[in-house]
């Protein structure tokens, strides 16, 4: 099993441009999450999903939107990147009758 | 508010014990989870709370006070390897899709 992994590991973006990351994990988990996290800030949810088709807002929401089309993935896209985005994106899941979250290696991401 | 408090970092010798104290607001209050990070890796699961008491695990141990609306990590017997941020986070029964708020993060710091 791969667990979670996501794509790209790094990116370097300029103010305006869009981007899509993509999480994707092999263990059938129902839930999924996107967080970012920032130096003294930790871990903070972006938006969640609980299965295919259904997603949700979380904390910070804004500047961002997601996509559950199918159970394994869960896509986080930036329409209009800006230098507050700079952070590291992790992606994780679990399965609903459980309370572990499994995390991704996570995204590197600036924004000039 | 539904702060999550614990200290910015903490310095302890090898072969010691350290204690990671978290506080929270209790309302709506259902699990408490630590996670452990290394520099630049993603977060990984260490315990899970939810009934007051004990839970060891090994050389890490977790306790959890509801009414107190308090948490600590144990490290007993600490290992250069266990330096890492250690992660506190909170699940509430009002957050039906099983949403977790993070604390920012304690950094411990094991010497020689």
């Amino acid at each position: 099993n791969a667990g979670v992994t996501q794509t790209p590991k790094f990116r370097v973006l300029k103010t305006g441009q869009s981007m899509t990351l993509l999480c994707a994990q092999d263990m059938n988990h129902e839930y999924m999450y996107w967080y970012r996290q920032d130096p003294g800030m930790g871990l903070r949810l972006i938006h969640y999903s609980v299965g295919e088709g259904t997603t949700a807002k979380g904390e910070v929401p804004d500047g961002y939107n997601v996509s559950r089309l199918k159970k394994q993935n869960f896509l986080l896209g930036l329409e209009s990147a800006a230098p507050s985005q700079t952070s590291v994106y992790f992606c994780a899941s679990r399965a609903a009758a459980y309370n572990e979250q499994f995390f991704g290696p996570g995204t590197r991401l600036t924004v000039l | 508010g539904q702060n999550i408090d614990q200290p910015t970092e903490m310095t302890a010798t090898e072969g010691a014990i350290v204690q990671i104290n978290c506080t929270y607001q209790t309302s709506g209050f259902n699990g408490l989870f630590w996670y452990q990070q290394h520099a630049g890796e993603a977060p990984t699961f260490l315990s899970y709370n939810v009934l007051d008491g004990l839970e060891e695990k090994g050389r890490f141990s977790s306790f959890l006070s509801r009414s107190k609306g308090y948490s600590y990590l144990l490290l007993k017997e600490l290992q250069m390897k266990d330096s890492a941020s250690y992660l506190c986070a909170v699940r509430r029964t009002t957050d039906s899709w099983g949403k977790f708020q993070f604390g920012a993060g304690t950094q411990v710091v094991v010497t020689p």
